[in-house]
Parts: structure tokens; sequence; C-alpha cells
């Protein structure tokens, strides 16, 4: 099982709903990511939560609005979204940004996103 | 800007060869190198990660090799098995960007009972 738990697992959407999707972990992390992945295609960088503040935007339309609540929480809002949105969405975390670069990242098993 | 590549695409095997897959990237200035395992409609599993000042780790039947200076790595698989198969990942961090993770497309693994 993993620990980094993500919900939903499966979300169908139409492209004017508003859903967030969640993403939770224990292990103390402080560095939390947000990646989409088309199918057959590599992970790609979304957002990065450092300290539940945002350090890096890889130019992600506004459709697309994070949040980090707290430093187990990290949520994505999602609004208007097209068809070709539709990908898995995978949250990771790391125990750290800042103190030392070699930490493994944690990955959830994603949110499988469908846009009507 | 940092491209990972990774061949082959699609490795299929039979059950108790030992195999090796490729990694390469364009940019040596890494902080770090990760492996990574996708199932099928899963998330990643991290394997290894190599410190750019390494030269190799061991995980079990797993050995993950890199050669900074070329812009390789390898993962080698001793006596696969059919749970090997799977999805394998390789992924770097730049070292002038180590906010980020830039991973290859990956190599899609069959091994035949």
């Amino acid at each position: 099982d993993t620990e980094v738990t993500q919900t939903p697992k499966h979300l169908v959407m139409g492209m004017t709903n508003k859903k967030s999707l969640k993403c939770e972990q224990h292990m103390g992390h402080r560095a939390m990511y947000w990646y989409k992945q088309k199918a057959k295609k590599p992970p790609e960088l979304m957002f990065v939560y450092s300290y539940e503040k945002l350090s890096i935007n890889e130019s992600v339309p506004s459709r697309f609005s994070p949040e980090c609540p707290n430093s187990s929480l990290l949520n994505l809002h999602l609004h208007a979204l097209q068809p070709e949105d539709s990908a898995l969405y995978l949250c990771a975390s790391s125990q750290d940004l800042m103190a030392g670069w070699d930490q493994p990242q944690h990955f959830g098993d994603g949110t499988r996103l469908s846009i009507l | 800007k940092q491209e990972v590549t990774q061949i082959p695409a699609a490795l299929s095997v039979p059950e108790g060869e030992n195999l090796v897959l490729n990694c390469s990237f364009t940019d040596s200035a890494i902080y770090n190198l990760q492996w990574f395992r996708q199932d099928p409609g899963k998330g990643l599993t991290s394997l290894l990660l190599i410190q750019s000042s390494q030269r190799e780790q061991t995980s079990g039947r797993l050995n993950a090799s890199l050669d900074k200076s070329s812009g390789r790595s390898t993962l080698y698989i001793a006596a696969s098995q059919p749970g090997d198969s799977a999805t394998y990942l390789c992924a770097v961090r730049p070292l002038y960007n180590n906010n980020d993770m830039r991973f290859g497309a990956g190599t899609r693994l069959t091994v035949k009972p």
C-alpha cells in the first residue's frame, strides 16, 4: 500500500463542472508535488509545494488551481477543464526541498480523470 | 533543456533472464537520478536513487549504475520474474533547477513465464 493517498481514484466530469482532487501523506514530508501523466507518456511536473508554499508553477493553465492547506494535505481544484486534460494525476511527496536533495519521491496511485 | 531518453521502449524476455534497461540524459549537470517502477493504472514506486557522486546502487536483484559524464544510467535486473513486468522509468533532478524532475518515457517490460 502506498503511503501517499489520493482521492478519488476515478473522476468523470463535464467541462463546466468544478471538482477537487485530494492528496494526503502522514510521513512528515514537507515537499509535495502534482504531476500529470497522459497514456504511455512520462509524468510531467505541474506544481511543487515546499513548506506549504508554492515554489514552482510549470506554466500550468489557470483552470488548475493548487492548494496546500497544511503540511499533510494537497488539493488540486479543477474548473472548466478541456477534453485534453483527461489524464492520470499523480501526487508525490518528499522529505524536504531545502535540506539535501537525496530523498526519493513517494507517489500515490493517482486519480484517473476523464473530461466529457 | 534536459532531455531523458529510454531505450528500448518495450522489452519481452523469458523468465529467469538477466536484462539491462538503458537511460540517457543530455545534460550531465544533475543532482541525482532515480529509477521507478509503474504498474498499469498505478502510481510510481521508487526503486533506486543514485546521487551524482555515486556510481551505482543495489537493492536485491536490482542494480543501477550511473555514468554522469557520458549521460547514461543502466538498470540491471537479475533472474527476472513475471512479477517484474511493469514500466520502468528513470528520472533526473537537474542541478540548477532542483525543484524539478525530468522523466524518460519508460521501458515497458514483459517477463514471460
